[in-house]
């Protein structure tokens, strides 16, 4: 069975604090795909980035980075610098080759106060 | 481009009514879904197609239905409203026939049972 845990139900972080929310799956397709959403408060969702089960490099977009660690099965997004329009409601995701279906984490809302 | 619209973006039914909500992309993606959102659980799926003419259930499909006749519509039936169906409904659409690409969401469908 496929599974997606975000431990991390909410955050607070001052703003220009670095964090990192933390993604661990569990699948036993060799070929897998993980996701990365933004939801803010507006309600819409917005996807912030897709990564291969043969690809572990890592990404850095920005203020954005990704830690992807198949040791561990971990997906980790770490925001640094953060600002308050980073608050929002963050989803992991993955879906596995061939099964049609993603399956998303229960979500970590972030608060960055001002 | 608009995407991914859905209608409405809100709705009040009374147990026991039925309704259709709308979903439609043109981007000729071949993959599209529906998703609830409930408080801490994060997305659900409900119905997933892989192409005109092919749908199947996700993990929550009791009580919808749902139909793809053409390639850009993929609309949700609720056959007989609940108050538990009380939710923020979510359609979205991928490239391809599969799970491999990231999701492209609509604006959300905010749905009320009394």
């Amino acid at each position: 069975a496929q599974k997606v845990t975000q431990a991390q139900t909410e955050i607070s972080v001052v703003e220009k604090e670095d964090v990192t929310l933390d993604c661990v799956y569990e699948t036993r397709d060799t070929t897998y795909y993980l996701f990365w959403y933004k939801q803010p408060p507006s309600g819409e969702l917005v996807f912030l980035i897709r990564r291969n089960s043969f690809d572990e490099q890592n990404e850095i977009s920005g203020r954005y980075s990704w830690n992807f660690q198949k040791s561990t099965s971990s997906f980790n997004f770490t925001i640094t610098a953060s600002q308050v329009v980073d608050s929002a409601v963050y989803f992991c995701a993955l879906s596995g080759s061939g099964t049609y279906k993603y399956i998303f984490g229960t979500g970590t809302r972030l608060k960055v106060l001002a | 481009n608009a995407g991914v619209t859905q209608t409405p973006k809100f709705q009040v039914l009374k147990t026991g009514q039925s309704m259709t909500l709308q979903c439609a992309q043109d981007m000729n993606h071949e993959y599209m879904s529906w998703y609830r959102q409930d408080p801490g659980m994060g997305l659900r799926l409900i119905h997933y197609s892989v192409g005109a003419g092919i749908t199947d259930q996700g993990e929550v499909p009791n009580g919808y239905n749902v139909s793809r006749s053409t390639t850009e519509d993929f609309p949700l039936r609720l056959l007989s409203a609940a108050p538990s169906q009380t939710s923020v409904y979510f359609c979205a659409s991928s490239w391809g026939g599969s799970t491999n690409y990231e999701q492209y969401f609509g604006p959300g469908t905010r749905l009320t049972v009394t």
